[in-house]
């Protein structure tokens, strides 16, 4: 099955302490990227690749890192988290057409509580 | 910027009505329209994609129509079903294409 994977699904951390959520895709989509949605704020856009060794910022990168070492691996840092990233994260991958990205395939979420 | 918004923010529907979202964006200049599908506290399920030189797509009771010029998508549902409650996000691709932008998402209970 076509999908993205998210791990892990539900975590609670401590102000500080550095963590990783993984993300993999199995369709050997280029683009891959990460997203934090929060009420009221919708969904927003914190990292992207275009493919391996390639990322970029997006809308709200501070205090978070990528990295692209695999195609079908996009893992999100936080190397000292704070309350104010408490949030749902998702990962997304898409195809690369000659012109652009074709469909997106959401994971199904990390919930990431910050105390 | 590219900003997107859904009207309405929350709808309540008995059973079996036809119903129509809105989705409308400040830039026309986009490369591709996503329709998705929120249920609480999970991921985001793919409905819809119209490429931006097509004016509809169709699947299922779901139909979802382009209009670039004037910055609108809608998204009709025939028929509601209780299991159509979720809430409907729109999403925008940039025109570079490797970017969404999301709108605020219709919130939709259909009662039985």
């Amino acid at each position: 099955e076509a999908q993205v994977t998210q791990n892990p699904r539900y975590l609670i951390t401590v102000t500080g302490k550095k963590l990783t959520v993984t993300c993999s895709q199995n369709m050997n989509h280029e683009y891959m990227s990460w997203y934090r949605q929060d009420p009221g704020l919708g969904l927003r856009q914190i990292y992207y690749s275009m493919n391996v060794e390639v990322t970029d910022k997006g809308d709200v990168p501070e205090g978070y890192k990528v990295s692209r070492k695999e195609k079908r691996n996009f893992p999100l840092i936080l190397e000292s988290p704070s309350p104010n990233q408490t949030s749902l994260y998702f990962c997304a991958s898409s195809k690369r057409t000659g012109t652009g990205n074709y469909g997106y395939t959401f994971g199904s979420g990390t919930r990431l509580t910050v105390v | 910027k590219q900003e997107v918004t859904q009207i309405p923010a929350a709808l309540s529907v008995p059973e079996g009505e036809n119903l129509v979202l809105n989705c409308s964006f400040t830039d026309s200049a986009i490369y591709n329209l996503q329709w998705f599908r929120q249920d609480p506290g999970k991921g985001l399920t793919s409905l819809l994609l119209i490429q931006s030189s097509q004016r509809e797509q169709t699947s299922g009771r779901l139909n979802a129509s382009l209009d670039k010029s004037s910055g609108r998508s809608t998204l009709y549902i025939a028929a509601s079903q209780p299991g159509d409650s979720a809430t409907y996000l729109c999403a925008v691709y940039n025109n570079a294409g490797n970017m969404l932008t999301f709108g605020g998402g219709t919130r939709l209970m259909v009662k039985p």
